[in-house]
């Protein structure tokens, strides 16, 4: 089974809107990544958050992390065309050794 | 481009065939990471490679196995296909041994069309 699962499944917005994509683990982990994927190509890194951060920004993007509640969000302010894309979660967990689970993808559609 | 080189792009064979998936990691990475992106699984972890070693294994079936090779580049090797096996199979590199916060760096896969 997945360790990650995105929430919403699917989201389709109007361009300049913010996306907001929801990501739930079930396992401590150390380290959360978010990976943007265009339809039939490879996984792009987008942006990492380690388990003792709460909030990271890279450009538009915005993460936040709780471990309490072992979620994560991925924001994405004045979205883009270009921004349409599957967002997966990826995790890797603490204690042992880490083998990386991607979630299930939320599938992102941003309407010119 | 991610610098992770996967061939061939686009694989057409019938079921019971034998086909190999190649990988050239970019360069000075020592992990190969192999994944499977069906519709219906999402992306599923097979297996990885540390600079030669079995590192860690997933949900890699019997009929499929792997290597890395001494010059790091890799292959999988996939016997007996069936139609499910069609999907689309990544490579991906990393620095490190352990994903822990390292970035993972995707080839564009290989696509695989078992009829």
């Amino acid at each position: 089974s997945q360790q990650g699962e995105e929430d919403p499944q699917a989201l389709s917005i109007q361009e300049g809107e913010n996306a907001t994509m929801n990501c739930s683990y079930k396992t401590s982990i150390n380290n959360l990544q978010w990976y943007r994927q265009n339809s039939g190509r490879g996984l792009v890194h987008l942006i990492l958050i380690r388990s003792n951060e709460r909030e990271k920004h890279s450009g538009r993007l915005r993460v936040t992390l709780d471990t309490s509640k072992k979620s994560s969000s991925l924001l994405i302010t004045a979205s883009r065309a270009a921004d349409t894309a599957s967002y997966f979660c990826a995790t890797d967990r603490s204690g042992g050794y880490q083998k990386v689970t991607f979630g299930t993808g939320t599938k992102l559609q941003v309407i010119p | 481009d991610s610098g992770v080189t996967q061939t061939p792009k686009h694989l057409i064979t019938a079921t019971g065939q034998r086909v190999t998936l190649r990988c050239s990691p970019r360069s000075g990475d020592l992990s190969v990471y192999w994944y499977q992106q069906s519709l219906d699984q999402g992306l599923q972890f097979l297996i990885q490679y540390y600079n030669g070693e079995e590192r860690a294994k997933g949900n890699i079936l019997e009929r499929f196995s792997a290597q890395q090779f001494p010059d790091l580049h890799s292959e999988l090797n996939l016997s007996s296909l069936e139609l499910g096996d069609s999907a689309l199979y990544f490579c991906a590199s990393s620095e490190m041994g352990h994903f822990s916060g390292n970035t993972i760096y995707f080839g564009e896969g290989s696509w695989l069309t078992v009829v």
